[in-house]
């Protein structure tokens, strides 16, 4: 199984500050197709997990463009660039290369 | 607007069978592969199951194989996750969500299953 490592796990953050979260596999997660198969969730509290990230760098739908994914090979970031109250609850990093499935631990970003 | 909507959960004894239900609406059900993933609250999530869009080909975690069973009816957009044998480790909440190439884009709000004595 392809394993993922979420860094850091808490993170705390002033509004209005910059905030990065990495993510490592086990194992590369570019497709045949060329693609990195490595995408970001948030889940906020009490809620389940929402699109923010997919393919490694494109947003979703409606997912605000001070969110950023990048990263190749086994080594992928996601960061916020003014991170905003709304933004708190934990993100996972989830490869789908491969299956099963698997999902980075989360890392839950708070407000300070 | 897709929605996804999880049923079926609840209180079962270990050992006992539990068949999930998701009602898919708002997108053609039957043009998706559509997976299951569940989380024990508070913790994170885990992949348990994914089918094929025309419900021929079917994938499963090491967890569950042998004991759950996903299918799906086109015709009632549905997708289920039939649960035998179940395990005090297979409390958790289930997530039904949609899968594009590489990704999934919806996810279901979820159904908590409690196994316990």
């Amino acid at each position: 199984d392809i394993v993922m490592t979420q860094s850091p796990l808490s993170l705390p953050v002033t509004p209005g500050e910059p905030a990065s979260i990495s993510c490592r596999s086990s194992q590369s997660l570019l497709y045949t197709n060329g693609y990195y198969y490595l995408n970001w969730y948030l889940q906020k509290p009490g809620q389940s997990p929402q699109l923010l990230i997919y393919l490694d760098s494109n947003r979703a739908s409606g997912v605000p463009d001070r969110f950023s994914g990048s990263g190749s090979g086994t080594d992928f970031t996601l960061k916020i660039s003014r991170v905003e109250a709304e933004d708190v609850g934990v993100y996972f990093c989830m490869q789908a290369q491969d299956t099963p499935h698997t999902f980075g631990q989360g890392t839950k970003l708070e407000i300070k | 607007e897709v929605q996804l909507v999880e049923s079926g959960g609840g209180l079962v004894q270990p050992g006992g069978s539990l068949t999930l239900s998701c009602a898919a609406s708002g997108f053609s059900f039957g043009n998706y592969w559509m997976h299951w993933v569940r989380q024990v609250p508070g913790k994170g999530l885990v992949w348990i199951s994914r089918i094929s869009s025309d419900g021929s080909y079917t994938t499963y975690a090491d967890s569950v194989k042998g004991r759950f069973t996903i299918s799906r009816d086109n015709a009632k957009n549905a997708l289920y996750l039939q649960m035998n044998s179940l395990r005090d480790e297979d409390t958790s909440v289930y997530y039904c969500a949609r899968a594009l190439t590489g990704y999934f884009d919806h996810w279901g709000q979820g159904t908590l299953v409690t196994v316990s004595s």
